[in-house]
């Protein structure tokens, strides 16, 4: 079946350091892929998507791009702020009109930044 | 807009009862969506539904049911609880179910089985 796979964690950072995150997957098809963020106490919210080969997701600084011949959708941000510090997933979603809804999740990656 | 609403956001249960996490939406989404986070694990999918009247189980659906009788609701039952279903759970929702747009979650409860 699919399956997301995320760089192991947590990750600390100072203010202004540039941040990567790596995500591979495993998928059938033409998956979509998305980066969802987490802040404290809160559910997950979408940060950034790509839907086909070679398409670039990016929102507040952040971007990611779909490489589908390594399966890599990582997440980089050249300036982090202590506002980003939450914990990061990456996930996918059958493609074709099938997924109904549900997304294959990785494990989640805790990112800290420091002032 | 009020969204994904979740009640309650905490729950301590004893093994063996049952309960209720209640899910509503306003948004008018056909698809609904259970999830549970445990630690290092992400977020696995319990169960899903396309429409009212219309469930599915997804990757982890032992022990939890699920009815979706209202576009708006779906709620989470869970019939004799045991420490293995303390988890954050997490309920969804989509307009569109191709999968190419983004799922809004509610603020979650988290539930502890002792």
């Amino acid at each position: 079946g699919d399956s997301v796979t995320q760089m192991e964690g947590p990750v600390t950072l100072s203010e202004e350091a540039f941040l990567t995150i790596n995500c591979t997957y495993t998928a059938t098809g033409y998956p979509s892929l998305f980066w969802y963020v987490q802040y404290p106490g809160e559910g997950l919210q979408l940060l950034l998507k790509a839907t086909k080969a070679d398409d670039k997701g990016s929102n507040k600084g952040f971007e990611a791009t779909y490489r589908k011949e390594t399966t890599s959708f990582h997440l980089e941000k050249g300036s982090v702020q202590v506002s980003d510090s939450a914990v990061y997933f990456c996930a996918l979603s059958e493609g074709g009109g099938t997924s109904y809804g549900k997304l294959t999740f990785g494990q989640g990656t805790i990112l800290t930044v420091h002032p | 807009n009020a969204g994904v609403t979740q009640t309650p956001k905490f729950q301590v249960l004893k093994t063996g009862q049952s309960m209720t996490l209640q899910c509503a939406q306003d948004m008018n989404h056909e698809y609904m969506s259970w999830y549970r986070q445990d630690p290092g694990m992400g977020l696995r999918l319990i169960h899903y539904s396309v429409g009212a009247g219309i469930t599915d189980q997804g990757e982890v659906p032992n022990g939890y049911n699920v009815s979706r009788s209202t576009t708006e609701d779906f709620p989470l039952r869970l019939l004799s609880a045991a420490p293995s279903q303390t988890s954050v759970y997490f309920c969804a929702s989509s307009f569109d179910g191709a999968g190419n747009e983004k799922l809004f979650f509610g603020s979650g409860t988290q539930l502890s089985v002792l």
